[in-house]
């Protein structure tokens, strides 16, 4: 089973609707962090946690927030979609600072 | 503002040395460099880190000089396999930029 899991892989919405993608990992790690990817821009950080109770904005949160249910789960909700939130999101975890991060295989999602 | 700066893509032959080489203006004392690979449909996967001079491991070696502004990654006789987007990434602590990506198209 892979290491950092992402539901939905793919999903279409409507603009003013809710949406609310998940993220599991079983590597044990604190840090988890949520990233958008758009052609052209690479990666940028939107969310990141170091652990359970420590939750940090990141580059681009605005329209965005996030929950911490447990060290293995990280969820990003839309919480009123709007198109130009169209983009790949991605998960990753690390083991802490200086640490590669482990991506999880994305979410595309599509706002109309 | 803290910016991370790489080509939008290169081209190469199959056994031939590709350097990528990213530029880090603003780079802070304690930023640390990684590198990470992208193909299509999956998520980036890491391929070297490091923080000054040179590290190299059995993918790839990593070249960072005295003012650490910019890094070199360098992939040794590369393969159609290689070819990929290549992410540079600045940061630590609470800042993680990165670039816009290398689009790596290795030719037979």
């Amino acid at each position: 089973d892979a290491d950092v899991t992402q539901t939905p892989r793919n999903r279409i919405t409507k603009t003013g609707k809710r949406i609310m993608l998940e993220c599991s990992q079983t590597k044990g790690h604190d840090r988890m962090y949520w990233y958008r990817q758009d052609p052209g821009l690479g990666l940028r950080l939107i969310y990141y946690s170091f652990d359970v109770k420590d939750i940090n904005k990141g580059e681009i949160s605005d329209g965005y927030s996030v929950s911490r249910q447990a060290q293995a789960k990280f969820s990003l909700s839309l919480e009123s979609a709007i198109p130009n939130q169209t983009a790949l999101y991605f998960c990753a975890t690390s083991e802490g600072e200086g640490y590669e991060q482990y991506f999880g295989p994305g979410t595309r999602l599509t706002v109309t | 503002l803290a910016k991370t700066t790489q080509p939008i893509s290169m081209d190469s032959y199959e056994g031939q040395e590709v350097n990528i080489t990213c530029s880090h203006n603003n780079i802070a004392t304690n930023d640390y460099i990684t590198w990470y690979q992208q193909f299509p449909s999956q998520g980036p996967r890491f391929i070297i880190q490091g923080y000054k001079t040179k590290v190299t491991n059995e993918v790839a070696s990593l070249f960072i000089p005295a003012d650490r502004k910019s890094s070199t990654l360098s992939l040794p006789r590369v393969s159609l396999s290689d070819t990929a987007v290549y992410y540079c990434l600045s940061g630590g602590y609470n800042k993680l930029i990165f670039g816009a990506g290398t689009r790596l198209a290795v030719h037979p």
